[in-house]
């Protein structure tokens, strides 16, 4: 079975730029969450979604991030415009069904911000 | 607030001997509390995982969990360290019963002398 799939794996932009990243999950995985992981430390959640909806972005700086995941598959986090403070490792992670399943994660994509 | 602390920033064994993470949380309920490890370049992995019943939790890799409610802790526990356990640890708390949001702390790494 394939993994959490993410691209790119590295990314460097300087601020002001735009950027994103994309998450293909586990197939036939319904939940699909996004974590922003800085550096020293543990993962913190941006956005939780259920199929296509959203379940949790209470912590997602909407201001400059937004999140999508069209036909309840593939989801696509864009940062528009960056600052230095987003340098961090975006991490994605999907679950079979219900909240209460294991999480799997991607390996990441590392940003810089110049 | 729910929060997560691992109070070891980096810890140092030796091959063979035996290791204890520690790990305490704030939760005012019942927690569901995990263990992943990460190894660099690579994403999260649960090690294990507790959500009710036996106190003593194994998991994966021939790690295991002892969940103290008395004093809010789930430590982590390997009788004897190979090299390849040589990553980060997190521990995590998920509120309201939900695996949705996850509350990571900050990390253990774990460094193993040959």
């Amino acid at each position: 079975e394939a993994g959490v799939a993410q691209s790119p794996r590295y990314k460097i932009i300087e601020k002001r730029q735009s950027v994103a990243f994309w998450c293909n999950p586990i197939s036939g995985h319904a939940t699909l969450y996004w974590y922003q992981q800085i550096l020293g430390q543990g993962p913190k959640l941006l956005i939780q979604f259920q199929n296509n909806g959203v379940v949790d972005d209470s912590q997602l700086p909407k201001d400059r991030f937004s999140a999508e995941r069209l036909k309840g598959v593939d989801s696509t986090l864009k940062i528009q415009p960056a600052k230095l403070e987003d340098s961090a490792v975006y991490l994605c992670a999907s679950s079979p069904r219900t909240p209460e399943d294991t999480q799997y994660f991607g390996p990441g994509t590392r940003l810089t911000v110049l | 607030a729910q929060s997560v602390t691992q109070p070891d920033i980096h810890i140092t064994v030796s091959e063979g001997a035996s290791l204890e993470l520690r790990c305490n949380y704030s939760y005012g309920a019942t927690p569901y509390l995990f263990w992943y490890v990460q190894s660099p370049g690579q994403g999260l992995q649960l090690l294990l995982k507790y959500f009710s019943g036996d106190t003593l939790v194994q998991g994966i890799k021939g790690f295991e969990a002892e969940f103290k409610r008395s004093q809010s802790s789930f430590n982590l526990r390997k009788p004897s360290v190979h090299w390849s356990d040589a990553a980060e640890y997190f521990c995590a708390v998920a509120a309201g019963g939900s695996q949705g949001n996850l509350i990571f702390g900050k990390g253990t790494k774990l460094s193993v002398k040959p």
